[in-house]
């Protein structure tokens, strides 16, 4: 079974312009959530997509904005970059995502640096 | 706002001894608990979970013992092994609420 797969892994923008990542959950998976993974932060929740519907939603800035299409695959879009959006992006799906109590799977994440 | 903390940033210990990591949260809410591993250049990788219902849960040489009083979490490696040498992070969910650590680097030296 193909695990979660996440594109690009390496990204160099500067600031000011957009970036879209993208996601591809394990098959069958409907739910999808981002985060975001700085130093000495752990895992900052952006958002969970479940079945094209965003369900829940962090305490990111406007510019951090996603969606997920009718096969589940999920993209996040960040527009008007700054320094501090460099980071680790992962990208997460489950079965039913956190409202059924069950694990998610992990992508290797897309390593975003702003110059 | 850290609901759930992760208060040692580092743990160094001998192959073969026993791992013990530490995780607080505040939210007496939570009523799911998950033990993620990751190493270097991967994402996360699910290691164990325990449901609020439960007190222990053990899977090998991995067991997660939850404290609801103290709103405490713990993670028992037995016996570590240098594979073990990776960050782990805690989480706790509730509905759709799932917060995560800031994780602790476990290093177990040969």
């Amino acid at each position: 079974k193909a695990g979660v797969t996440q594109t690009p892994r390496y990204l160099i923008k500067t600031r000011g312009q957009q970036v879209t990542l993208s996601c591809s959950p394990i098959s069958g998976h409907r739910s999808v959530s981002w985060y975001q993974q700085t130093p000495g932060q752990g895992l900052q929740f952006l958002f969970e997509y479940f079945s094209e519907t965003q369900r829940n939603k962090g305490n990111f800035p406007g510019r951090f904005s996603g969606r997920q299409f009718s096969n589940s695959r999920s993209e996040m879009n960040v527009s008007t970059l700054e320094l501090g959006d460099s980071a680790l992006y992962l990208c997460a799906s489950s079965l039913t995502g956190s409202a059924g109590n069950q694990p998610q799977h992990f992508g290797d994440g897309t390593r975003l640096s702003i110059l | 706002d850290q609901q759930v903390k992760q208060n040692s940033p580092s743990l160094s210990v001998q192959e073969g001894r026993i791992s013990i990591l530490n995780c607080d949260y505040t939210n007496s809410m939570f009523d799911y608990f998950l033990w993620y591993k990751k190493y270097p250049a991967e994402g996360p990788t699910f290691l164990i979970s325990i449901s609020s219902i439960k007190d222990k849960n053990e899977d090998g040489r991995f067991t997660v013992f939850l404290n609801k009083s103290a709103k405490h979490l713990s993670l028992h490696i037995v016996p570590s092994q240098p594979g073990d040498s990776a960050v782990y992070f805690c989480a706790a969910s509730r509905q759709l609420d799932m917060r995560f650590g800031a994780g602790t680097r476990l290093t177990v030296k040969p």
